[in-house]
């Protein structure tokens, strides 16, 4: 079965652009969780989808959204980018609530 | 509030070692899961075991062991025999069922093992 896939793997951006992630989850999954990782505040929630519906969201300002798809892939979107945005950023899925989640290899988002 | 604590921010071990890493998590979910990942080199993260609430028992699978103590509220993780392959990262990720959602995960800082041959 193949795992989680993200693209783009690498991504630079300037100030002010905004940007947009995309996670294809495991075949069967229906959760999609993102997350972003920093070395100062480590990896962080940002939100979760279920059925196309943010299920839950973490403690980020409004300039990151996402949305998911009936086929369950997800994307996440981060307008007028700071530098404080460039990290490296992990998609998760899940069968559903409480199953584990499964990672894929993330998309690290330079911001200059 | 969720919480994860890991104290130890890395550890160097000699190859064929055992290693033990500590978690020690704090809730007030009375349902709520507990995880370990590796995070190798390369960057992503991977699943390890997911031990909910109310299952105390103590699981082996190969070289990794775990040990859960709700009294302590400890989740630690044991590699018998370490290898170089062991060298990365480890989370401790903890989710509530109730109060932050099934799916939020929250970390702890990580511990870097490295095994040295």
């Amino acid at each position: 079965k193949a795992g989680v896939t993200q693209t783009p793997r690498y991504l630079i951006k300037t100030r002010g652009q905004q940007v947009t992630l995309s996670c294809s989850p495991i075949s069967g999954h229906r959760s999609v969780s993102w997350y972003q990782q920093t070395p100062g505040q480590g990896l962080q929630f940002l939100f979760e989808y279920f059925s196309e519906t943010q299920r839950n969201k973490g403690n980020f300002p409004g300039r990151f959204s996402g949305r998911q798809f009936s086929n369950s892939r997800s994307e996440m979107n981060v307008s007028t980018l700071e530098l404080g945005d460039s990290a490296l950023y992990l998609c998760a899925s899940s069968l559903d609530r409480s199953y584990e989640q499964y990672f894929g290899p993330g998309t690290r988002l330079t911001v200059t | 509030a969720q919480k994860v604590t890991q104290a130890q921010t890395e550890i160097s071990v000699v190859e064929k070692e055992d290693v033990t890493l500590d978690c020690v998590y704090e809730t007030r979910d009375t349902t709520y899961y507990l995880f370990w990942y590796k995070q190798p080199p390369s960057g992503e993260l991977v699943f390890l075991i997911r031990r909910n609430s109310f299952d105390e028992q103590n699981e082996i699978s190969g070289r990794y062991s775990w040990n859960f103590q709700k009294s302590t509220s400890s989740f630690n993780f044991t590699i018998t025999a370490s290898q170089v392959v062991d060298s990365a990262v480890y989370f401790c990720a903890l989710s509530g069922v109730y109060q932050t959602g099934a799916n939020n995960l929250f970390f702890g800082t990580g511990t870097r093992l490295t095994v040295i041959p």
